[in-house]
């Protein structure tokens, strides 16, 4: 099946500072990739939907300014937690979509901020 | 908005004992999917089903579409420990160009050896 990696699988950052996570889709090609933030037993929440070559699409209540996106090639999305604070502490998981039904999720990146 | 809904949201089983999961949509999907994180992983996709009344087997796991393909629902034959985990079912977004899914809050598994 398709392999989407994310790195880094875990971060620990300053309050303030911004954290950069990747996410590559190894074996295909994904126009579409999503961004979801899942708390501790809880759902996978939407963030947002970036498009190569394109602005991302942010959901409801999601700062763009704050969670920066972008999809500069097929296999290639990242995310950028700019000035984050402990309230960005989650697991942030993205997904690829391979032109069918199916998404590919990728590992996640355990985020924690101090 | 689209709400998916999950029940139970807990489920603590002996092993060998059975276990089902549902998930009903507010709206028509045209398609719902299946999938299983263990505890400290990432999702998986398990499977998709897009035909009204449709039901799929998966070794002990059988999973069915509704006739009216707003619910669905999985089932675990004889549950083992490595069936723990959480299920989630989702379905694509209204009209979604996209294709974003939105999720249930999942049904926790724990199987007790």
């Amino acid at each position: 099946g398709a392999v989407v990696s994310q790195h880094p699988s875990w971060v620990i950052c300053k309050s303030g500072t911004s954290v950069k996570i990747e996410c590559r889709s190894l074996d295909f090609q994904a126009t579409t990739m999503f961004w979801y933030r899942q708390f501790p037993k809880q759902s996978l929440m939407l963030m947002a939907t970036s498009n190569e070559g394109s602005k991302a699409t942010y959901e409801q209540g999601v700062e763009k300014d704050k969670f920066l996106i972008n999809h500069a090639s097929l296999t290639l999305s990242t995310l950028t937690v700019t000035s984050a604070h402990p309230e960005d502490s989650s697991f942030y998981i993205c997904s690829a979509h391979s032109g069918t039904d199916t998404q590919y999720f990728g590992p996640g990146t355990r985020l924690t901020v101090l | 908005g689209q709400q998916v809904m999950q029940i139970p949201q807990y489920q603590h089983v002996q092993e060998g004992e059975d276990f089902t999961t549902y998930c009903n949509s507010s709206t028509t999907l045209s398609n719902i999917q299946w999938y299983k994180q263990r505890p400290g992983g990432h999702p998986v996709f398990l499977i998709q089903l897009v035909k009204s009344g449709e039901v799929k087997k998966q070794k002990r796991l059988t999973f069915q579409f509704g006739e009216a393909k707003k619910n669905s629902s999985l089932h675990i034959t004889a549950t083992q420990t490595t069936d723990v985990g959480t299920y989630f079912c989702a379905g694509p977004f209204s009209g979604g160009s996209n294709y974003k899914l939105t999720f249930g809050k999942g049904t926790l598994l724990t199987v007790n050896p």
